[in-house]
């Protein structure tokens, strides 16, 4: 099975940066994604890391350690509209599934 | 169109009916995930299809849960005999073949109410 741990809300300025961390645990990992989802809103891609290292995607950066099981989402110059839930999924490869299981979210709110 | 649909698009209905919600993925891709998300709750993964291998059903909550796909193209989620704690947004995902990236692309779900 996999466990998927990341705070459950955030609150920042507009304009700062701000970091949403995720751990998991899973036997067979095979890549880690970010989601972004609005309020009443499907989730939409954000980023993907399978390697070690950082992701940078402009405003959006994605770092991942596989070794400590440990990713991170930064945000940089947070606008308004960057108030949304943030989830972290971890696709595990084991059994010949490649299975895609979501945390529960992060939910981040900009404030002026 | 070009993304993922879902129908209906909400759904109301009395305990103890039986209910089917249709999800037709990207045309191409062979991986359809369902999730369940009750409100401001994460996403609970239920069932996943890859391809013509038999579906990871590791997710369903009940027997009252069931789930097909034809080949690679629409599938259905039906619930039996619905229950209050059934009311959720019903999300299905669908991703091309494994082997690389393959990000999900999400419909916009079908919001189930029971009364």
């Amino acid at each position: 099975g996999q466990n998927i741990d990341q705070p459950t809300e955030m609150t920042a300025t507009e304009g700062a940066i701000v970091q949403i961390n995720c751990t998991y645990q899973t036997s067979g990992f095979n890549g880690l994604f970010w989601y972004q989802q609005h309020a009443g809103e499907a989730p939409t891609f954000l980023s993907y890391n399978v390697l070690d290292g950082l992701e940078e995607k402009g405003r959006f950066s994605s770092f991942l350690s596989r070794s400590k099981g440990y990713s991170y989402l930064l945000l940089k110059e947070l606008q308004m509209k960057d108030s949304a839930s943030y989830l972290c999924a971890v696709r595990d490869g084991s059994g010949g599934y490649q299975k895609v299981t979501f945390g529960i979210g992060t939910k981040l709110q900009v404030i002026p | 169109g070009a993304g993922v649909s879902q129908s209906p698009s909400n759904k109301v209905t009395e305990k103890g009916k039986d209910v089917e919600l249709r999800c037709d993925p990207i045309s191409g891709h062979t991986a359809l995930y369902w999730y369940r998300q009750r409100l401001g709750q994460g996403l609970e993964f239920l069932i996943y299809f890859q391809g013509n291998s038999a579906p990871d059903k590791s997710g369903l909550p009940s027997d009252r849960f069931s789930a097909e796909r034809t080949g690679e193209s629409v599938s259905t989620l039906t619930i039996q005999r619905t229950q209050q704690e059934d009311s959720a947004v019903y999300l299905c995902a669908s991703s091309p073949q494994t082997g690389g990236q393959e990000t999900q692309y999400f419909g916009p779900g079908t919001r189930l109410l029971v009364l």
